[in-house]
């Protein structure tokens, strides 16, 4: 069974910093590319970047509105995909989703919330 | 970017209806088209891939098609459980777009 689980977020301050972190159990992880996606509050999805796999360079690809200031990694040996997030907005508050590759399998969703 | 339009935005079905969403692409996305289903306070599940394909567990009633740049979703019978809010996703090109989602209440 696929599992993924979010934990790092919480309250920060405007132009603040924060990692979320993602642990995946239950299936192979090195074979897989990961996502992240976000959800304002009573707003839809919003996919914001992936990470490919060791193959493919751990490459990444980003949503405009958060290119240049998050920043997704991936550990294998820790079977872990991270979010770095900087100079954080107002608008980034959400809950974040680690999803596996095709979004075949979803993190219950860590909230972060951006407010001074 | 593509944009992934969905209609309505949200409808009332009584229990036994069959119910349809629509997904307009701004561009063509041949099959590279996935629905989702969050229903109240939980995470999205994967319904649907590659337009027709249905996820594992999903029941029947739940059929998608389309190709190209229009696509649908439809429950051939609605049942209470199925209250919720569906979204599309393109995964044809980046960055990845859903559609601003359908909420669909029960009469």
């Amino acid at each position: 069974e696929v599992q993924l689980v979010e934990s790092g977020g919480g309250l920060v301050q405007p132009g603040g910093s924060l990692r979320l972190s993602c642990a995946a159990s239950g299936f192979m992880f090195t074979d897989y590319y990961m996502d992240w996606v976000r959800q304002a509050p009573g707003k839809g999805l919003e996919w914001i970047g992936r990470t490919r796999d060791k193959t493919n360079s751990y490459t990444t690809e980003y949503a405009a509105s958060v290119k240049g200031r998050f920043t997704i990694a991936r550990d294998d040996s820790k079977n872990s995909v991270y979010l770095q997030m900087n100079s954080l907005k107002s608008e980034d508050t959400a809950v974040y989703y680690c999803v596996r590759d095709k979004f075949s399998g979803w993190g219950q969703g860590t909230l972060v919330t951006v407010s001074s | 970017d593509i944009q992934m339009t969905q209609s309505p935005s949200a409808m009332s079905a009584s229990v036994g209806d069959r119910v349809t969403i629509t997904c307009r692409a701004s561009q063509g996305i041949s099959t590279y088209l996935a629905w989702f289903q969050q229903k109240p306070g939980k995470v999205p599940q994967r319904l649907i891939y590659t337009v027709s394909s249905l996820q594992s567990g999903v029941p029947s009633r739940f059929s998608g098609s389309g190709s190209g740049t229009e696509f649908t979703l439809t429950i051939s019978s609605l049942q209470p459980e199925d209250l919720a809010t569906y979204y599309c996703l393109q995964e044809k090109s980046y960055p990845r777009t859903f559609g601003q989602g359908t909420k669909v209440e029960i009469k």
